[in-house]
């Protein structure tokens, strides 16, 4: 498969402060992303996606930002919250195929 | 309903023996897939069914045998395994495959440990 990764193997970050999670694919045919939280001894968790006709998507309390000239993609917290804390994923997908891909993971320490 | 649900949670096999991953899904999902997941490492996937048939195969070892006996199953069949095949399995469905992919659901994963 192609290669997704991640920048930031490790982010620490105090209680209140945003967050921010980046990840780069190589793949030009991927057109639709997820980011993923995992809590250890858990599943994979959806948290928010978006496709590649869009370059900015909002929930609550998380924003994902899609730069596709550079193949980026970032993952904002806000507010971050001691259960934030986990492993967090991105998976990129083309519509052809609908298999996901993941990148290496972030883990995200929130300190209160 | 989301829910993804795999048993048994935690599994202990020997080389030699033969056991199965159970996963099913009430959600009407028609793609659904196995990821095998190594400790601080990433999903990988492994298997993919659409509409009950087997569409990608990411080269995995015959001793994994996957079947979906309908659209609310998924099974994983081991058979000889090795030590290195111990990891976290996991098991997610998702609308459908193919054009217009939407996000996949996963389970909470069976813990095989092969001894």
């Amino acid at each position: 498969g192609e290669s997704v990764g991640l920048h930031l193997p490790t982010l620490s970050v105090q209680e209140g402060d945003n967050s921010i999670i980046n990840c780069a694919y190589s793949n030009s045919a991927s057109d639709y992303f997820i980011w993923y939280k995992q809590e250890s001894g858990k599943g994979p968790q959806f948290i928010i996606d978006i496709r590649s006709n869009m370059d900015k998507r909002q929930g609550q309390r998380v924003t994902v930002l899609l730069n596709k000239t550079v193949k980026h993609l970032s993952l904002q917290i806000a507010a971050t919250q001691p259960g934030d804390s986990a492993v967090y994923f991105c998976a990129e997908s083309s519509n052809n195929f609908n298999k996901f891909y993941f990148g290496s993971g972030t883990k995200l320490n929130v300190k209160p | 309903d989301t829910e993804v649900t795999q048993t048994p949670k935690h599994l202990v096999m020997g080389m030699t023996n033969k056991k199965s991953l159970k996963c099913e899904q009430h959600m009407g999902h028609r793609a659904m897939y196995w990821y095998k997941q190594k400790a601080k490492k990433p999903p990988e996937l492994m298997f993919v069914y659409s509409y009950e048939k087997l569409s990608i195969n990411e080269s995995v070892p015959s001793r994994f045998s996957p079947e979906c006996p309908n659209s609310s199953l998924l099974n994983l069949h081991l058979h000889a395994l090795q030590p290195e095949d111990s990891a976290l399995y996991l098991c997610a469905s998702s609308l459908r495959q193919g054009p217009a992919a939407t996000e996949a659901f996963f389970g909470q994963g069976t813990r095989l440990t092969v001894v």
